[in-house]
């Protein structure tokens, strides 16, 4: 099966750098996704990393090493607006086949 | 309208009761889905349609019942649930072409179980 790791919890104040973590378990997948839901809301798409390395959109960067089954999220200059959960989530390699998602990280932002 | 609609945004219903959640894309994307997210814990996939086909069950129980009559349009069929049902149901869907794609998600319905 698929499975996924990621902390349960981050706070962090304004401006600051935080990184959530993910580690997950797959025999087979396309890439890592991250997606951030805010309270109430649906879950929209952030990043998307196919290949190892890092790919940067803005304040938010995402990193995949395949080899070592991990990823990261990279939120730079923190906003208050950035308190939501963020999740990892694992692109099937088959067609029809959907996101597997981790349990998700509560980010928490301080003025 | 534009992205993914579902209806109702919120439900309560009793353990004897019949009802459908409705989920529409306007996006032109050929998967669908429908998750089950509860409290602490994560996105749970229960069906997907590729193609207007169910691809994926993940062992749901048979009180749900999901209906792709065409590839904008999923249903949710529920019958005879149970407290511990209650959830935010959310449908997605994507343009599946074998490579891993962004899911865009509807924004749930909030389902109450009693």
């Amino acid at each position: 099966g698929q499975s996924l790791e990621q902390p349960s919890e981050v706070t962090a104040v304004e401006g600051a750098i935080v990184q959530i973590n993910c580690t997950y378990q797959t025999s087979g997948f396309y890439g890592l996704s991250w997606y951030q839901q805010h309270d109430g809301g649906a879950p929209t798409f952030l990043s998307y990393n196919a290949l190892d390395g890092l790919e940067e959109t803005g304040r938010f960067s995402s990193f995949l090493s395949r080899s070592d089954s991990y990823g990261y999220l990279l939120l730079q200059e923190l906003q208050m607006k950035d308190s939501a959960s963020y999740f990892c989530a694992l692109n099937g390699n088959q067609a029809g086949t959907a996101l597997i998602f981790g349990k998700g990280t509560t980010l928490s932002v301080s003025s | 309208e534009t992205g993914v609609t579902q209806t109702p945004r919120h439900l309560v219903m009793g353990m004897t009761n019949k009802k459908s959640l409705k989920c529409e894309q306007h996006l032109g994307h050929n998967a669908m889905y429908w998750y089950k997210q509860s409290a602490k814990k994560p996105l749970e996939l229960m069906f997907v349609y590729s193609l207007e086909e169910r691809v994926e069950n993940n062992s749901v129980p048979s009180r749900f019942s999901p209906e792709c009559p065409n590839s904008s349009h999923l249903f949710l069929h529920l019958h005879t649930l149970q407290p511990e049902d209650s959830a935010l149901y959310l449908c997605a869907s994507s343009q599946d072409n074998g490579a891993g794609a962004e899911a865009f998600f509807g924004q749930g319905t909030r389902l109450t179980v009693v």
